[in-house]
């Protein structure tokens, strides 16, 4: 099992841009997560899905898209990317309220 | 409002100590709770997982001790290793299973 897997690693862009970070699992996880980590900061929930085709927001939704057409994918689109959107992301997928576990992040930087 | 605190914020040691994190928790209903440990520049692991009938438990030299009275855990280590160097993280899970609450971590150094 390759778990939980992130693309890109690292991503620098332009104040306005847009693009897509991956997250895709292969454990067959119902739940599935965003979170940024910033600087002294506990990781905050982006958006959340509960199962393929279902998904919500979390606390810090704004400026993120996210959908969930399968089971083992949950993209997060940044639509005009803010230099307050630095941070690194990390994708995390867990059975239920069971263990999370956590792809290995992508870092963002936004000039 | 759902929180967790953690302390210290960091913390140096010298291998071979042992050393002790706490957390402190506001979140209800309560869940479980997870300490994760983080290396640099990776995503958290767990390293254990309590529920509200456990006050103890071990996976190697690490120690989490639950108060579900007081609302506090700690995370104890023992015989430090260079490699325990990361930051730990406390989570707790509300009873709906689905709303993790994250603290900000206390970030630990080992020294040789």
């Amino acid at each position: 099992n390759a778990g939980v897997t992130q693309t890109p690693k690292f991503q620098v862009l332009k104040t306005g841009q847009s693009m897509t970070l991956q997250c895709a699992q292969d454990m067959n996880h119902e739940y599935m997560s965003w979170y940024r980590q910033d600087p002294g900061m506990g990781l905050r929930l982006i958006h959340y899905s509960v199962g393929a085709g279902i998904t919500d927001q979390g606390e810090v939704p704004n400026g993120y898209n996210v959908s969930r057409s399968t089971t083992e994918d949950f993209p997060l689109r940044l639509l005009s990317a803010a230099p307050s959107q630095t941070s690194v992301y990390f994708c995390a997928s867990s059975y239920s309220g069971n263990e999370q576990f956590f792809g290995p992040g992508t870092r963002l930087t936004v000039l | 409002k759902n929180q967790v605190e953690q302390s210290p914020q960091s913390l140096i040691i010298l291998e071979g100590k042992n050393c002790t994190l706490q957390c402190n928790y506001t979140v209800s209903p309560f869940s479980n709770l997870r300490w994760y440990k983080q290396d640099t520049g990776r995503g958290p692991v767990s390293l254990t997982i309590m529920t509200f009938s456990e006050n103890t438990k071990s996976n190697g030299r690490y120690t989490a001790t639950l108060d579900a009275d007081t609302k506090q855990s700690s995370l104890h280590i023992t015989a430090s290793q260079l490699s325990d160097s990361a930051s730990y993280i406390c989570v707790v899970t509300d009873n709906y299973g689905q709303n993790f609450v994250f603290g900000p971590g206390t970030r630990l150094s080992v020294l040789p």
